[in-house]
């Protein structure tokens, strides 16, 4: 079974610009969640999607959003770009909701730069 | 709200040195607790989940870790450690109810040194 892939690995991007990342889940995963990683900081929870909601949201300002298709699949748009956005996205997908028991499987990760 | 302390941020030893990192909560409802690793290169993966039932928990590679709800403490343990365990560390936690967000901790670094 094909692992959680995200698309694209490597980004460089400038200040104020906009950017959209793609998650493909594991097959007949629903839950898809974006994590931000820095140094020092961890992995911060940015949102999770399950049947095409968004079921939970962490602290981060409205220029990060995201969606999920009918197919499980998940994009997580940033707008106007800051240098603090600079980081690894994660994405991790999970057979349900991650309060019901379920683990989370992660994907290698796309790495934004903005300059 | 939850949160995830990891009191050390980098550790080294020898190989054949015992492990032991440690993962402290603050929640006080049921629990599912995670240890993943990010070795250097590659993806976050599982070590070891609990979600409940026996409180001592094997996971891969001769890891294994032990839920004390008294003291709100997941703390991951080897017996003996190999230069291929050096990666990152994460210890990781949600509520066990509902769309509960996983809190992460910041992370432990551990170098082995051959």
């Amino acid at each position: 079974k094909a692992g959680v892939t995200q698309t694209p690995r490597y980004l460089i991007k400038t200040r104020g610009q906009q950017v959209t990342l793609s998650c493909s889940p594991i097959s007949g995963h629903r839950s898809v969640s974006w994590y931000q990683q820095t140094p020092g900081q961890g992995l911060q929870f940015l949102f999770e999607y399950f049947s095409e909601t968004q079921r939970n949201k962490g602290n981060f300002p409205g220029r990060f959003s995201g969606r999920q298709f009918s197919n499980s699949r998940s994009e997580m748009n940033v707008s106007t770009l800051e240098l603090g956005d600079s980081a690894l996205y994660l994405c991790a997908s999970s057979l349900g909701t991650t309060g019901n028991y379920n683990e989370q499987f992660f994907g290698p990760g796309t790495r934004l730069t903005v300059l | 709200a939850q949160s995830v302390s990891q009191h050390n941020h980098h550790v080294i030893l020898s190989e054949a040195a015992s492990l032991e990192l440690g993962c402290n909560y603050s929640y006080g409802g049921t629990v599912n607790l995670f240890w993943y690793v990010q070795y250097p290169g590659q993806h976050l993966q599982l070590l070891l989940k609990y979600f409940s039932g026996d409180p001592l928990v094997k996971g891969i590679k001769g890891f294994e870790a032990e839920f004390i709800k008294s003291k709100f403490s997941f703390n991951l343990r080897k017996p003996s450690v190999q230069w291929s365990d050096t990666a990152e560390y994460f210890c990781a936690v949600n509520a066990a109810r509902g769309y509960q967000k996983v809190t992460f901790g910041t992370g432990t670094k551990l170098q082995v040194i051959p």
